[in-house]
């Protein structure tokens, strides 16, 4: 089975840099993924890590540790439109993703 | 299409009918997985399909839940006899062979029992 926590809430100022932390434990890990959903919306896919290391795309970024089962999601010069839930993932070797509760990020100016 | 569809986009019903939500993944999409979101909540795996393997139903919270996948393509997740506690959004997402191996969601189907 899974077992993936992140914090529920964050609040960060405008331009301001958040991390949002997510750990996990599974059998058979094959991925970490980084989502974002906006209220009322579905879910959209931001970023993925398989190897230790950082991945960087624009604003955002994505760590992973595989020995500690950690991941986090660091965003840059926050905008307001960054305020949303993000969701970790997991994936095992079944190709099964399971989710995180996801972090509620208000965006204050 | 474009993306992945869901229909219907709302559905009220009353306790004890059945329910049938249609999911068409992107054309040429391999896997197709269903999750259950309700308010507030993050997304609680139901079922997974994977071309012609046999299904990961693992997920679906009890006898009353059912899927299939016609053909490879198009999923209809049943509840029967529904309760109040199946108000939720359900969410379809597909996947393509190889790549990253992101999920592609559609817009749900949000269920009220009443």
């Amino acid at each position: 089975g899974q077992n993936i926590d992140q914090p529920t809430e964050m609040t960060a100022t405008e331009g301001a840099i958040v991390q949002i932390n997510c750990t996990y434990q599974t059998s058979g890990f094959n991925g970490l993924f980084w989502y974002q959903q906006h209220a009322g919306e579905a879910p959209t896919f931001l970023s993925y890590n398989v190897l230790d290391g950082l991945e960087e795309k624009g604003r955002f970024s994505s760590f992973l540790s595989r020995s500690k089962g950690y991941s986090y999601l660091l965003l840059k010069e926050l905008q307001m439109k960054d305020s949303a839930s993000y969701l970790c993932a997991v994936r095992d070797y079944n190709n099964d993703m399971r989710f995180g509760a996801g972090t509620r990020l208000t965006v204050k100016p | 299409g474009a993306g992945v569809s869901q229909s219907p986009s709302n559905k009220v019903t009353e306790k004890g009918k059945d329910v049938e939500l249609r999911c068409d993944p992107i054309s040429g999409h391999t896997a197709l997985y269903w999750y259950r979101q309700s308010l507030g909540q993050g997304l609680e795996f139901l079922i997974y399909f994977q071309g012609n393997s046999a299904p990961d139903k693992s997920g679906l919270p009890s006898d009353r839940f059912s899927a299939e996948r016609t053909g490879g393509s198009v999923s209809t997740l049943t509840i029967q006899r529904t309760q109040q506690e199946d108000s939720a959004v359900y969410l379809c997402a597909s996947r393509r062979q190889g790549g990253t191996g992101e999920l592609f969601f559609g817009e749900g189907s949000r269920l009220t029992v009443l």
